[in-house]
């Protein structure tokens, strides 16, 4: 299988600072990566889709100006938490398709984010 | 769009019983999955399963698309098989996305 890999996995910081979170996939290209989050004991959330080389995709109610994601290659996006503050603390997991079209998707290993 | 629901929400088994979990979804599908989410949040893939049956050891999973809904089967439940299961599908409308379920919690107590 596609193998996606996050980091960091934990990161604490102050409210009004901002967080960058990496999203790879490391054995295939990912033109279409996906950025969910996840509340406790809640579901996963889609945030928003994030095409190579253009503007992500965001859904309802999910601030772009808060919520950057830039997908500048075809292995790497970044989701980058804009002045923090601490109801943006969650559990966020990045996503891709894996190759061969099927379809298939895969997880990165998630990124819990506490803003104090 | 399109709803997907999971039942049951919680479940308690005694290690070595089996289970079987549900996933509905409102609308027709060309894509759906199954995942464990383990207890430090990572999601691993248990199916890739729009239609059909496919088993892998002691899990299985059918889909009936023309119904809308599958089913995960767990036999001789062990511990470790806790955490939450949750099945994601992907609506052909275009939307070029995966919607997550409600997700079923299961404990095997030893």
């Amino acid at each position: 299988g596609a193998v996606v890999s996050q980091h960091p996995s934990w990161v604490i910081c102050k409210s009004g600072t901002s967080v960058k979170i990496e999203c790879r996939s490391l054995d295939f290209q990912a033109t279409t990566m996906f950025w969910y989050r996840q509340f406790p004991k809640q579901s996963l959330m889609l945030m928003a889709t994030s095409n190579e080389g253009s503007k992500a995709t965001y859904e309802q109610g999910v601030e772009k100006d808060k919520f950057l994601i830039n997908h500048a290659s075809l292995t790497l996006s970044t989701l980058t938490v804009t002045s923090a503050h601490p109801e943006d603390s969650s559990f966020y997991i990045c996503s891709a398709e894996g190759t061969a079209n099927t379809g298939e998707l895969f997880f990165g290993e998630g990124s819990r984010l506490t803003v104090l | 769009g399109i709803q997907v629901e999971q039942s049951p929400p919680d479940l308690i088994l005694q290690e070595g019983a089996n289970s079987t979990l549900r996933c509905n979804f409102s609308d027709s599908v060309n894509n759906l999955q199954w995942f464990h989410q383990n207890p430090w949040g990572q999601l691993i893939n248990l199916f890739y399963i729009p239609s059909g049956t496919k088993q892998n050891g002691r899990l299985s999973a059918t889909t009936v698309a023309t119904e809308r809904y599958s089913l995960l089967y767990i036999s001789s439940s062990q511990t470790t098989d806790s955490g939450v299961y949750f099945c994601a599908v992907k609506s052909p409308s275009g939307t070029y996305k995966y919607i997550f379920g409600t997700g079923t919690r299961l404990k095997v107590l030893a």
